[in-house]
């Protein structure tokens, strides 16, 4: 079964740090470009960042640029979302998903089950 | 960059009934529209990709179409399970979402 797995999240003060994981299992991790997308409270989704197969290229909403890190360990089947001087607006559910792609389309499939992140002092 | 805009924003339907939800682009994305449904308290769920593909063990009551700017998604017979917000998404952009209550 393709499945994402997540960890992290959490409370933490405004201009705080925390860090997100997201475990693969069911598929080649290695092969897929990966993707973080968020859901604050009562709203709609809204996508983070990507990161290339090999983690050689990083792309990210420009509300993320400067202030998270997206990564993997393709050897830990691992996907990561680093993230730094947190605000009170990234309070959100933060999933993972893995991105399917057939030529020039893609879509998310599956998703990770989500981690609530809460920016509070 | 592109936008997308569902409309409603909200329906109320009932069982057994027809349901339809559209999607406008802002500049043509060709067939490049995908739709997600979402339950409370759930990760989204793909439902269709390229704007008329059913993901694999999707009930066949849902069906997508569509090309260039307007995009539809129908739930041909509403089931119990169905009630839920529904996305589109096109690359890096979704829209609003449509939520459909009883």
């Amino acid at each position: 079964e393709v499945q994402l797995v997540q960890s992290g999240g959490g409370l933490v003060q405004p201009g705080g740090s925390l860090r997100l994981s997201c475990t693969a299992s069911g598929f080649t991790f290695g092969s897929y470009l990966m993707s973080w997308v968020r859901q604050a409270p009562g709203r709609g989704l809204e996508w983070v960042a990507n990161i290339k197969q090999d983690g050689s290229d990083k792309y990210y909403a420009d509300f993320a640029e400067g202030r998270f890190t997206i990564s993997r360990d393709n050897a830990r089947n691992s996907l990561y979302l680093e993230m730094t001087s947190l605000r009170v607006e990234d309070t959100a559910v933060y999933y993972c998903a893995k991105v399917a792609m057939a030529a020039a389309y893609n879509w998310f499939d599956p998703w990770g089950q989500g981690t609530l992140v809460i920016v509070s002092s | 960059d592109i936008q997308l805009t569902q409309s409603p924003s909200s329906l109320s339907a009932s069982v057994g009934g027809r349901v339809t939800i559209t999607c406008r682009a802002s500049q043509n994305i060709r067939d490049f529209l995908n739709w997600y449904q979402q339950k409370p308290g759930k990760a989204p769920k793909l439902l269709i990709f390229a704007a008329s593909s059913l993901q694999s063990g999707v009930p066949s009551r849902f069906s997508g179409s569509g090309s260039g700017t307007e995009f539809t998604l129908t739930i041909s017979s509403l089931q119990p399970e169905d009630f839920a917000t529904y996305y589109c998404h096109q690359r890096w952009t979704f829209g609003q979402g449509t939520k459909v209550e009883v």
